[in-house]
Parts: C-alpha cells; sequence; structure tokens
C-alpha cells in the first residue's frame, strides 16, 4: 500500500533548540496533517494543511504543504520539556480523511 | 470539546479469546474509526464506519470485525484473539471533511 517515509526516527535535543522533521511520499497527496501524541493519550491534531506551497503556524510550530505535494515539513522552534512526544505525518490522497496514510512516528526527546 | 472515550486503557487476554473493544463518542460525528499504533509502522487503518450499521474495510482488516449498531458507539472484535494482535489500538471520530479526533488508546496484550 502507500507509504510515508517520515525522519528522523528520533531526536534528542537540549531545551531551546530548533527542531525539524518531515515526511515525504512517491505519491502526490491533497492534504497533509501534523498530530503529537503524548505519551500515554492518543494523537491530537496540531497542523492541517490544504495548498500546495501552504505555511501555516501554531504557536512555535510551523508546517509547511511541499511545492510537489510529495512532502510536508513540521517546525518547533526553541524546544520546551513539554514538547515531548511522538510526532505523526499523515496525508491524504484523495484530500478527504477516511483513509489518511500515517508516517511511522518522529519520537521527540528534551533534555531541560 | 470533542471526547472519544475508549473502555478500557489497559487489556491482557488469552489466545483465542473473543475479545471485544469499545468505543464511543460525544459529539454526533458521522464518522469512526479504528487504528492499531505499533512501533516503526505509525498508524494502520483497520476499519472505518461513515454511519450506522455501515462500515469499510481499512489496510488491514484480517483478524478484526467492527460494530456499529448506534451512531456514538463504534466496536472493534478480535473473534480470536492471537498474539500478533498485541498493540495499541486507537479509536477515532470525525464530521465529515474534517480531521480525526482520538481517543486515548487501549494496549491490549494477548498472552
Amino acid at each position: 500500500g502507500q507509504q510515508l517515509n517520515q525522519s528522523p526516527q528520533s531526536m534528542f535535543i537540549q531545551e531551546g533548540e530548533d527542531v525539524s522533521m518531515n515526511c515525504t511520499s512517491s505519491s502526490i497527496f491533497n492534504t497533509w496533517l501534523w498530530y503529537k501524541q503524548d505519551p500515554g493519550e492518543g494523537p491530537v491534531l496540531l497542523i492541517a494543511l490544504y495548498k500546495a506551497g501552504e505555511l501555516t503556524s501554531n504557536g512555535r510550530l510551523t508546517a509547511q504543504f511541499g511545492i510537489t505535494r510529495k512532502d510536508s515539513f513540521l517546525n518547533i522552534s526553541a524546544s520546551i520539556p513539554s514538547d515531548v512526544g511522538i510526532y505523526f505525518c499523515a496525508g491524504s490522497i484523495s484530500g478527504g480523511y477516511n483513509k489518511l496514510i500515517f508516517g511511522a512516528g518522529t519520537r521527540l526527546a528534551v533534555h531541560p | 470539546d470533542v471526547k472519544v472515550t475508549q473502555s478500557s486503557r489497559y487489556l491482557v487476554k488469552r489466545t483465542g479469546e473473543k475479545v471485544f473493544l469499545e468505543c464511543v463518542q460525544d459529539m454526533d460525528h458521522e464518522n469512526m474509526f479504528w487504528y492499531r499504533q505499533d512501533p516503526g509502522l505509525g498508524l494502520r487503518l483497520i476499519y472505518f464506519s461513515y454511519d450506522v450499521k455501515m462500515k469499510e474495510k481499512g489496510d488491514i482488516p484480517e483478524g478484526y470485525s467492527v460494530s456499529r449498531e448506534k451512531k456514538e458507539r463504534f466496536s472493534l472484535i478480535l473473534e480470536s484473539a492471537s498474539t500478533n494482535q498485541t498493540s495499541m489500538y486507537l479509536c477515532a471520530s470525525s464530521p465529515p471533511i474534517t480531521p480525526l479526533h482520538f481517543g486515548n488508546g487501549t494496549r491490549l496484550t494477548v498472552t
């Protein structure tokens, strides 16, 4: 089936550092989503992207829908300890949400 | 706030048992989903439902079935649990054309 390649798999950073992660696909997607999963909880939507080239921010988080529509990036600026968790990208070829494809996740650890 | 509630946080079952995972949402959403989450594999869709008594297979439906008798409740059924079904199971719901809201998950161990 379709696959998303999410990288890096894990990151261990110092508090205050900026973080970048990305997802790539061999297929063109019409929607990109970024979710965060805190330990012991379900994923929570951070940012949704709907147009190629779109750049959207949510506080210290910024995500971009790649121009080729085959990739997306998430940046976190000035990381803090509560940024710890697993970040998932998800994409939709059809633009709907019934058959989202998820990346494997990026596990982020922040050292105070 | 949307609330998606999964009835159990942790379950331990024996091989061959019939297992029911229950999920309830309180926002009158049409769509409900069951995913499983495994390290290194992300979330994979098992089944989804877009209306009462309606269901569609996701990417990994084998070994699972679902039931949606009421709009707010979506059940995942393992007819005969096997050890390779040990996983985190996530339920989600959404209105049409809106991103998913997830529950907190049920960690199932099959011994």
